[in-house]
Parts: structure tokens; C-alpha cells; sequence
């Protein structure tokens, strides 16, 4: 199967609303990194975890590398959150989530 | 500032002509990457390198060549160029080669449109 497995494909969310994303891996990593691909096609990167769990701002990650998956939280969603978001495992990408933020 | 700079940003090319690519990094990285990316495929990685001199190929890996001249510069060649080339590439470059994605940081893309 594919290294990287992302879900969900697709996430509608209200503005102020919360949710997870999840990205799972067919093997063991030694860390994830999350991206977020906005409107003009820029990918921006998000977070970089070794293990455990980073935060920044409304965003919060957590990877566990023994159980191979990790999680990406957003909280109090803002229009311009929308976008794709991306997890890699090492040099493997998964085909990502798009996130749609509505007012 | 940006750290990873891409030419052309956008292209069109004829099917059969070559085409290069390039991409050159100002974050002293040792590994650079390229990916293309399609829709309903996220992004999926063509070639990489460890350093000067280096380049290893990547899942898809067929109808392109790579060349790392430098630590600041990797292309990607398209030697016979096809229409189903046709995407956004994208490079990356990341830290040492024990941290294989650790720190990456991308380019804005090159459209290449072949026709």
C-alpha cells in the first residue's frame, strides 16, 4: 500500500469550528513533517515532529512513531485556513486533505 | 527572501524538445528534491540529492534526469519532453541526510504545460 496514508480526503468546516486531520504510515518513521498548500499553490510547512506533540497558535500536531500516525488539530478555524494540507514521512507525501473554511 | 528560488515559474515546451529546470537553494541544505505534483496525487518525488555531485531517483524517476552541479543547485531535465509531463514541479530543499525531512523548505513551482 501507499507509505502515507491522509484523512480525511475532504473537510467543509464553519468558521470557529475545530477538527482533526490523521495520516497514517505503512512503516515506522523517524518523524512527520505537516504543510499547508494555500490558494496560490504555495506549500508552506506547518510543523516538523520527531515524536510527541508541537503547538502553534490554533494549530497542534502529535506523532507517534510506534502506533505510525500523527494527527493535526485545528481549533477556532479562520477563512484562511482553507487549503490543502499535506503529512511526509520522510521523502513520502500523502495526497493530502483539502479543507474548506465557510463564514 | 525566498530560500528555494525556481525557473522558469512558468513554461510551455513542445512535445520531443528538452526542458530544464531549475532550482537553487540559499539554506546551504545538503538534500534537494523534485516533485511534480497532480491533482488527485498530492505530490510525488521524481529525484533527489544528498549533495554536490549526488542525485538518486525517486518514485517516478522515468522520462527525467537530475543533476546536483553544486550544494545551491539541482535541475531536473526533461530530455524528450511529453504531454503527460505535463504538471507543477516542484523542488525542496531539507537538512542532512539522517533527517531526510527534517526543515523542508519548497519553491513556489514551475507550470509546465507540454504540447
Amino acid at each position: 500500500g501507499m507509505p502515507v496514508e491522509q484523512n480525511p480526503p475532504a473537510l467543509s468546516l464553519y468558521e470557529g469550528a475545530e477538527s482533526g486531520l490523521r495520516c497514517n504510515f505503512s512503516t515506522t518513521m523517524k518523524g512527520v513533517q505537516w504543510f499547508q498548500q494555500n490558494h496560490r499553490g504555495r506549500l508552506i510547512t506547518l510543523f516538523y515532529l520527531a515524536q510527541g506533540t508541537k503547538e502553534n497558535g490554533r494549530l497542534k500536531s502529535t506523532f507517534n512513531s510506534k502506533e505510525r500516525y500523527s494527527t493535526l488539530h485545528i481549533k477556532d478555524a479562520q477563512l484562511e485556513d482553507s487549503g490543502t494540507y499535506f503529512c511526509a514521512g520522510r521523502i513520502f507525501f500523502g495526497d493530502g486533505t483539502q479543507l474548506v473554511v465557510k463564514p | 527572501e525566498a530560500a528555494v528560488t525556481q525557473s522558469p515559474r512558468n513554461k510551455v515546451a513542445v512535445t520531443g524538445g528538452k526542458v530544464t529546470l531549475s532550482c537553487n537553494q540559499t539554506n546551504n541544505h545538503n538534500n534537494m528534491y523534485w516533485y511534480r505534483q497532480d491533482t488527485g496525487h498530492g505530490l510525488r518525488l521524481i529525484h533527489y540529492s544528498y549533495g554536490a555531485g549526488s542525485t538518486e531517483k525517486g518514485d517516478i524517476p522515468d522520462g527525467y534526469k537530475a543533476s546536483r552541479p553544486s550544494q545551491e543547485n539541482f535541475s531536473l531535465i526533461l530530455e524528450l519532453a511529453t504531454p503527460s509531463q505535463t504538471s507543477v514541479y516542484f523542488c525542496a530543499s531539507g537538512g542532512p541526510r539522517d533527517k531526510t525531512n527534517s526543515d523542508y523548505t519548497f519553491g513556489s513551482g514551475t507550470r509546465l504545460l507540454v504540447i
